[in-house]
C-alpha cells in the first residue's frame, strides 16, 4: 500500500541555519503531497501542499517541490527561527472517489525539529 | 471562529469502561476523520466519514466505533477500552476528502486506559 518515509529526528539546529527534512513516498498513481506541522501541545496545521508533479508548495519561508522522478517531497527553509521548533509530518493523499478528491491522508512518522537561539 | 473541538481534552479511565470522545466542527465540512498518534508511529487513521451516515474504516479501526448522524459531529466510541488504546487522539475535518483540501485538526484528546 501507499506509504511515506521521512528522516528520523530529532533534528537540532541553531537559529538562522538551513533546514532540510527528507521525505519520500510510495504510491500508485500520482498522489497529492503535504507537509503538516504540530507545535507543542497543539493539533496539526497544514504548512504547504503540492497536488501534481513539479509543483512547489511554499509558506512561511518553507518550500517543498513534488519530484515524481525521485518520489520525494523534501522540506526546506533557508533560515530557521526558534519559533519553527515543532514536529513536521510529511503526508500523501491518493486521488480516488468523486473527482479524485476523496482520498485519505497517510502520514510519515514525524520529525521533531528543535531550534536553539 | 472556524474550528474543530474535542472533548474531553484529557481522560484517565479503566479497562472495560465504555467512553465517548466527542468531535464537532463549525465549518460545514463533509469529511471528518479520527487519528491516533503514538510515539514512533506518527498518525494513523482510525475511521473516516465522507458525509452524514457514511463511515468507513481506516488503518486501525479495531476496538473503535463511530457514528455520523449530523454533519457537524463525529464521536469516537470505545466500547471496552484496553491499555493498548492509550494514545493521543485527533479529530479532523475538511471540505471533501484529503486529496486537495486542507484538513483542520482539533486540539487532541489524551487518553490513558489503566
Amino acid at each position: 500500500g501507499d506509504s511515506v518515509t521521512q528522516m528520523e529526528g530529532p533534528v537540532t539546529l541553531s537559529e538562522e541555519a538551513f533546514l532540510t527534512i527528507n521525505c519520500t513516498y510510495t504510491a500508485t498513481g500520482y498522489p497529492s503531497l503535504f507537509w503538516y506541522v504540530q507545535y507543542p501541545g497543539e493539533g496539526l496545521q497544514l504548512l504547504l501542499k503540492a497536488t501534481k508533479a513539479d509543483d512547489k508548495g511554499s509558506n512561511k519561508g518553507f518550500e517543498a517541490t513534488y519530484r515524481k522522478e525521485t518520489t520525494s517531497f523534501h522540506l526546506e527553509k533557508g533560515s530557521v527561527q526558534v519559533s519553527d521548533s515543532a514536529v513536521y509530518f510529511c503526508a500523501l493523499s491518493d486521488k480516488k472517489g468523486y473527482g479524485g478528491s476523496q482520498g485519505n491522508l497517510i502520514f510519515g512518522k514525524g520529525t521533531k525539529l528543535s531550534v536553539k537561539p | 471562529e472556524a474550528q474543530v473541538t474535542q472533548n474531553p481534552r484529557y481522560l484517565i479511565t479503566v479497562t472495560g469502561k465504555k467512553l465517548t470522545v466527542t468531535c464537532s466542527q463549525n465549518m460545514n465540512h463533509e469529511y471528518m476523520s479520527w487519528y491516533r498518534q503514538d510515539p514512533g508511529l506518527g498518525l494513523r487513521q482510525i475511521y473516516y466519514s465522507m458525509n452524514v451516515e457514511v463511515t468507513d474504516k481506516g488503518d486501525v479501526p479495531e476496538g473503535y466505533k463511530v457514528s455520523r448522524k449530523e454533519k457537524r459531529n463525529f464521536p469516537l466510541i470505545l466500547e471496552s477500552p484496553s491499555p493498548n488504546q492509550t494514545s493521543l487522539y485527533f479529530c479532523a475535518s475538511s471540505q471533501q476528502g484529503a486529496t486537495y483540501n486542507e484538513q483542520f485538526f482539533g486540539p487532541g484528546t489524551r487518553l490513558t486506559v489503566l
